[in-house]
């Protein structure tokens, strides 16, 4: 148990939707990270929060945001959902911001279906 | 810039037999390096990693890697392979303090154990 919690772990929902992923990032960890993983684009990294504060973007789609609450946890939103949208979506977290290079501890993923 | 590039998409090794993972990276600064293992539809979970303290590194479940800053290689190694070692692993460059706070994953390499 890496310590890093998901919800929700499977998601079927139809294009045109709205969802959101949620993680809870170890404790301690300031960092939070949002990986896509997908059989054809394989891991693909989306968006780093630290302590609050977008520290840096990866290859996320402007339809999907992500934000960091006071309590370190973070949300995943993702809209107007399309078919290859349909990927593993990761959440990771460390200790720092970049500075510190620790490890990444991983949750277990939410799958996302789009019909 | 930074990159990791993994030399194999494909290993096959037979049980009780070596396996040799290659990585090789590019880093202006002294990298973080680290080899993340995922078991099929589960999270990453991190199997060393290596800051510029030992060049040989031991991870968990016996394996090591060794960083060879003349080759710029951090490959992964087991003596003797097992079942459950069949999994995807990844070679990751970890950020640095002066730059980029992305982790740089590698394609990953699919292991697959024969009996």
């Amino acid at each position: 148990d890496s310590g890093v919690t998901q919800t929700p772990k499977h998601l079927i929902t139809a294009t045109g939707q709205r969802v959101t992923l949620r993680c809870s990032p170890r404790s301690g960890d300031l960092s939070v990270y949002w990986y896509q993983q997908s059989l054809d684009q394989g891991l693909q990294f989306l968006i780093q929060y630290y302590n609050g504060e977008e520290r840096a973007k990866g290859n996320i789609l402007e339809r999907f945001s992500a934000q960091q609450f006071p309590d370190l946890h973070s949300e995943l939103n993702l809209s107007s959902l399309e078919l290859g949208d349909s990927a593993l979506y990761f959440c990771a977290s460390s200790v720092g911001s970049g500075g510190l290079t620790g490890e990444l501890f991983f949750g277990e993923g939410s799958r996302l279906t789009v019909l | 810039a930074q990159s990791v590039t993994q030399l194999d998409s494909h290993v096959s090794v037979s049980e009780g037999t070596p396996v040799l993972l290659r990585c090789n990276y590019s880093s202006s600064y002294s990298p973080s390096l680290f080899w993340y293992v995922q078991h099929p539809n589960k999270g990453l979970q991190l199997l060393l990693k290596y800051t510029s303290a030992a060049t040989l590194v031991k991870g968990i479940n016996g394996f090591e890697a060794e960083f060879k800053k003349s080759e710029t290689s951090f490959h992964l190694t087991k003596p003797s392979a097992h079942m459950s070692d069949a999994a995807e692993y990844f070679c990751v460059v970890g950020p640095h303090t002066s730059g980029t706070y992305k982790y740089i994953f590698g394609t990953g390499t699919r292991l697959k154990v024969l009996a």
